[in-house]
This record gives structure tokens, C-alpha cells and sequence, in this order.
């Protein structure tokens, strides 16, 4: 069984500039969570999607947004870059998110703000 | 809310020996999840071990094994007869009932493995 992926692996964009990375769960996973890691700011929980609703959502400005498509995969979109959002982004997926199993990560997206 | 403490931002071991790894949390959840994970170099994350609140046992995965004492709200990871291939950052988490998928992080512990 293929593992959770994430596109692309690595990303160079520009202050102002808008971004999109796309997660794909495991097969048979609907809920697919975001983590922004940084070094000053740690692993911190950006949002939840699960049958295409978010379901939960962290301490993040309307800059970050997120969406599922009826396959599961999912994507989110950071508008107007700051430097700030240079980091890792990892997502997770669950099978269904109703039991504390545990999440199953991605191997991350590096973005790099100029 | 709830908050995930790791005390300790580098370690270092000798291969062969056992290790703890210390975390302590905080929430007013009944119901929770404890879970250790490892980031190497490369990003990804690995699950290691998982402890429920109500588990009475404390949870083993191979040589990991996690140290749970509720009432001291700790849940550390031991792990023994350590490798070279266990350097790497390890990361305490904590999910809560009805929130399963939202993971609160600790900052991190990274376990250097001597030779």
C-alpha cells in the first residue's frame, strides 16, 4: 500500500507570490490534516479535512486555506507569501479520524520564502 | 487547552544503551491519545508508539516502550539498546476526544547516538 505523498517535495517562491501543495492520503484515508513546522514555532496544526468539510482548523491567518476533492487528496494554498512562511509542510491522513489511531505522514513540502 | 513539554533539546547516548526521552503534558481531557514520533533528517514523520488514557498497561513497539504516569501527566519514551540509525529528532504529541486529528507537538528532543 502506497504511503502518503506529498508535491511538490521542494518549493522556491517570492514574497507576494501565492502557493498550492497537494497531499494524496492512503488509499481508503478520508481525513487529511496540515502541519507547518518551523524552527522558532515548532509542529503546529494548520487544519483537518475530512469528506471534503473542514473539519478543524488551528491558529493560522485567512492567508492559509485549505481543500479536499471527492478522491481524498488534498491541497492548500498559502496567498501573499511572507517570509515568515518559509517552512516544512507535512500532512497526515486517517482512516477516519474517530479513533485516536495514529496519523500517517507525508514526507513534507520545504517551502523557501525570498 | 492542552500543551505538550519536552525538557530536554539534546541528548546524547551510546549504542547499546537504553534511553528516556521525557514529555509532559497538560489538559483537562479525560479522554486523550499520547504519541511518540521520529523526524530524521529527511522530514518525515514516523510513528513510533501510541498510549491511550485509559490503557492501564504502559505500551511497548519492539524496543520502544512508553512510560505513561498519569498522575504525573508524563509519558516518556524508552528506548533501549540504542542504535546508530536512532539519531534522529523524536517529538512527543497529544490528540484529545472528538479532536482525534489535531495534534498538539511538543518542541522536540534530538537523540544523538554515539558509536
Amino acid at each position: 500500500k502506497a504511503g502518503v505523498t506529498q508535491t511538490p517535495r521542494y518549493l522556491i517562491k517570492t514574497r507576494g507570490q501565492q502557493v498550492t501543495l497537494s497531499c494524496s492520503p492512503i488509499s481508503g484515508h478520508r481525513s487529511v490534516s496540515w502541519y507547518q513546522q518551523t524552527p522558532g514555532q515548532g509542529l503546529q496544526f494548520l487544519f483537518e479535512y475530512f469528506s471534503e468539510t473542514q473539519r478543524n482548523k488551528g491558529n493560522f491567518p485567512g492567508r492559509f486555506s485549505g481543500r479536499q476533492f471527492s478522491n481524498s487528496r488534498s491541497e492548500m494554498n498559502v496567498s501573499t507569501l511572507e517570509l515568515g512562511d518559509s517552512a516544512l509542510y507535512l500532512c497526515a491522513s486517517s482512516l477516519q479520524g474517530t479513533s485516536a489511531n495514529e496519523q500517517f505522514f507525508g514526507p513534507g513540502t520545504r517551502l523557501t520564502v525570498l | 487547552a492542552q500543551k505538550i513539554t519536552q525538557t530536554q533539546p539534546g541528548m546524547f547516548v551510546q549504542e547499546k544503551e537504553a534511553v528516556t526521552l521525557d514529555c509532559t503534558y497538560d489538559t483537562s481531557d479525560q479522554s486523550y491519545g499520547l504519541f511518540w514520533y521520529k523526524q530524521p533528517s529527511s522530514g518525515e514523520m514516523i510513528f513510533l508508539i501510541y498510549q491511550g488514557s485509559y490503557d492501564e498497561q504502559n505500551a511497548t513497539e519492539g524496543r520502544y516502550s512508553l512510560n505513561f504516569q498519569k498522575a504525573r501527566k508524563s509519558a516518556n519514551l524508552v528506548i533501549s539498546a540504542s542504535q546508530l540509525g536512532d539519531s534522529a529528532m523524536y517529538f512527543c504529541a497529544m490528540s484529545v476526544l472528538y479532536n482525534f486529528n489535531k495534534f498538539y507537538f511538543g518542541s522536540g528532543t534530538k537523540l544523538n547516538v554515539k558509536p
